[in-house]
């Protein structure tokens, strides 16, 4: 079946980049999603890429995607405090389908 | 405000009791999503309609649970005879498309004493 998997925890410094990574295992997905989910809070898209690009940047935000290995990647640049929060990746061909979500905090 | 709804936000039930959501997703969105997330995890999914169709149930989704979606519109989301390992918090979200971005609700927080 399908499957996402991410890192459970990542700690950085403010002001450094961030780094969260994904792998998926349905090669049909068509778009792979990353969303955002502060404590107490529901689901936030952060940003999307559609299964024919290789990269897209928007803002702070930078996501990669290898689509030969199944590998999906967000990069934040300058991380805030405020981006403490947990990640998700998800991938779809009908339905989305999540990983764990890596938990990220940011210490200053 | 034109986001999902989702109602009640929180319900503590006794087990072995019944217990109904409600989700009400954006207008003219014929996807609807339903999806159940415990502390630590991921949202799991549970089933999802094609306007009034269910196209799809996960195998989480045991006959104690029923959703419908009767006119393409609002969902519920049933759980009969409930037990405590159904205590988690249950997402709504709907699209335009099945590749459109998807927007979740808050969520029904379910708490099985």
């Amino acid at each position: 079946g399908e499957d996402v998997e991410q890192s459970l925890f990542l700690s950085v410094r403010e002001g450094d980049s961030s780094v969260i990574n994904c792998t998926y295992t349905d090669s049909s997905s068509t778009y792979l999603y990353w969303y955002k989910q502060e404590p107490g809070a529901g689901l936030q898209l952060l940003t999307y890429i559609f299964s024919n690009m290789d990269m897209k940047q928007d803002q702070r935000l930078t996501v990669l995607l290898n689509k030969k290995d199944k590998h999906l990647s967000l990069r934040i640049a300058d991380t805030q405090t405020g981006d403490s929060a947990i990640y998700f990746c998800a991938s779809t061909t009908d339905k989305l389908i999540f990983g764990t979500g890596t938990r990220l905090q940011v210490f200053p | 405000d034109t986001g999902v709804s989702q109602d009640p936000r929180h319900k503590i039930t006794k087990r072995g009791q019944n217990v109904t959501f409600r989700c009400d997703p954006i207008s003219e969105h014929n996807r609807l999503y339903w999806y159940r997330q415990t502390l630590g995890q991921g949202p799991e999914f549970l089933t999802y309609f094609q306007n009034e169709a269910q196209l799809e149930k996960s195998r989480l989704l045991s006959d104690r649970f029923s959703a419908e979606r009767p006119k393409g519109s609002f969902s519920t989301l049933e759980i009969q005879r409930t037990e405590q390992g159904d205590s988690a918090m249950y997402l709504c979200a709907s699209s335009h498309s099945p590749t459109a971005e998807a927007f979740f609700g808050q969520g029904t927080r379910l708490t099985v004493v």
